[in-house]
């Protein structure tokens, strides 16, 4: 199993472009998740989802949309980038009833906004 | 987050030295998850907890969740280099709630 792959690794975006991150899970979880993760503040969750067709808002859901068409896929979409968004976003996943196990998490996108 | 507070956020610790890391909450966890994360690398996940009271072990790391279930203590014995990293602390609020984390603690290990 290839667990949870975000695409891409690394990625450069000027000021008020727009870009989607992806992310695809092969385990059949329900639950998805992204986080971002900027220096001295942990991992914020942005938006989550507990199954296809349902999210919702996190922590810090401003400036990013996502959907859950599939049970594989969470796409993250930043609509106009901006400096603020400069920053490490993990994808995870895990079964529903969150609690009955462990989120698995993908290696994470850099993103840095100019 | 503010819901999950752990302390202390940094840690300076001597080699062989035992250390001790929380996580508080002010409400019922429904899952407690602890990760580890080396500078700049991906998450490593450590250990999860459900009961209150609970207590898992893995090599040298040990990690409690209080029977309230409103806090969790993370304990390394004999911290090596290799315990060096960022440990983060992660919860579900609710059932089948959002998981949510704490800002982390940054763990040095002097040789």
């Amino acid at each position: 199993n290839a667990g949870v792959t975000q695409t891409p690794k690394f990625q450069v975006l000027k000021t008020g472009q727009s870009m989607t991150l992806q992310c695809a899970q092969d385990m059949n979880h329900e639950y998805m998740s992204w986080y971002r993760q900027d220096p001295g503040m942990g991992l914020r969750l942005i938006h989550y989802s507990v199954g296809a067709g349902i999210t919702d808002q996190g922590e810090v859901p401003n400036g990013y949309n996502v959907s859950r068409s599939t049970t594989e896929d969470f796409p993250l979409r930043l609509l106009s980038a901006a400096p603020s968004q400069t920053s490490v976003y993990f994808c995870a996943s895990s079964y529903a009833g969150s609690y009955n196990s462990p989120l698995h998490f993908g290696n994470g996108t850099r993103l840095t906004v100019t | 987050s503010q819901e999950l507070e752990q302390s202390p956020q940094s840690l300076i610790v001597q080699e062989g030295k035992n250390l001790t890391i929380n996580c508080t909450s002010s409400k019922t966890l429904y899952g407690l998850y602890w990760y580890k994360q080396k500078y700049g690398e991906g998450l490593i996940f450590l250990m999860m907890l459900q009961k209150g009271g609970e207590e898992k072990s893995h090599e040298k790391i040990t990690a409690k969740l209080d029977e309230k279930k409103q806090q969790s203590s993370l304990h390394i014995t004999a911290s090596q280099p290799s315990h060096a990293g960022i440990y983060l602390c992660g919860a579900a609020m609710g059932r089948d709630d959002k998981i949510i984390f704490g800002k982390g603690t940054r763990l040095h290990i002097l040789p």
